[in-house]
């Protein structure tokens, strides 16, 4: 099985710019969270999407928001980009309820946004 | 206080050696406890997996919960170069639940 893709894997934006970032989830996957890591804070929870629909919500502003179409795949925005956005922001698959390691995530490689 | 805490130190071990990490958690609502390797440039992946207290061994790995103590605990025995990584712990609370709280991440370093 192919594992989580992501894309672009690099970009560079300036202050005040808004980026979209791409995650494409393990086949059969439903759920789809997104993750910012950073050298000061690590890995912090985004939110989580399950059948395109929110359904956890981290402690972030309103600037970060998240979508997932219906064939699971997801995207992420961060509007009015500041310096301190700059991270590499992962995107996660779990497996289906019912199965097992349905608390596990598995995770793309990233996707690194350097902020200018 | 932080949910996970995890002592971000760099360790150093000659190769041959046992690495142990550790982490500590404060929320006793978590059950379920992972174990991730992030090679550089790379995203995280599943290392070890582990339900309630308890310990579990794969290979020259093991990972041990004491949810009493809320303390989690990985062992990595006869270590190789290629065991060079960051390591980080996660755990969740109610089945069902895909917000992982994670820790910072020890770069762990083995030297030939």
């Amino acid at each position: 099985k192919a594992g989580v893709t992501q894309t672009p894997r690099y970009l560079i934006k300036t202050r005040g710019q808004q980026v979209t970032l791409s995650c494409s989830p393990i086949s059969g996957h439903r759920s789809v969270s997104w993750y910012q890591q950073t050298p000061g804070q690590g890995l912090q929870f985004l939110f989580e999407y399950f059948s395109e629909t929110q359904r956890n919500k981290g402690n972030f502003p309103g600037r970060f928001s998240g979508r997932q179409f219906s064939n699971s795949r997801s995207e992420m925005n961060v509007s009015t980009l500041e310096l301190g956005d700059s991270a590499l922001y992962l995107c996660a698959s779990s497996p289906p309820t019912g199965t097992s390691l349905q608390e596990t995530q598995y995770f793309g490689p990233g996707t690194r946004l350097l902020v200018l | 206080q932080k949910e996970v805490e995890q002592d971000p130190g760099p360790l150093s071990v000659p190769e041959g050696a046992i690495v142990s990490l550790n982490c500590t958690y404060s929320n006793s609502a978590f059950q379920y406890f992972m174990w991730y390797r992030q090679y550089s440039r790379k995203g995280p992946e599943l290392l070890m997996y582990t339900y309630s207290s308890g310990n579990k061994e794969d290979g020259r790995f093991t990972a041990q919960v004491d949810k009493s103590s809320k303390y989690i605990s990985l062992f990595i025995r006869d270590s190789q170069p290629s065991d060079s990584a960051t390591y980080l712990c996660a755990m969740s609370g109610n089945r069902g639940n895909n917000r992982l709280a994670f820790g910072k991440g020890n770069q762990v370093v083995v030297i030939p």
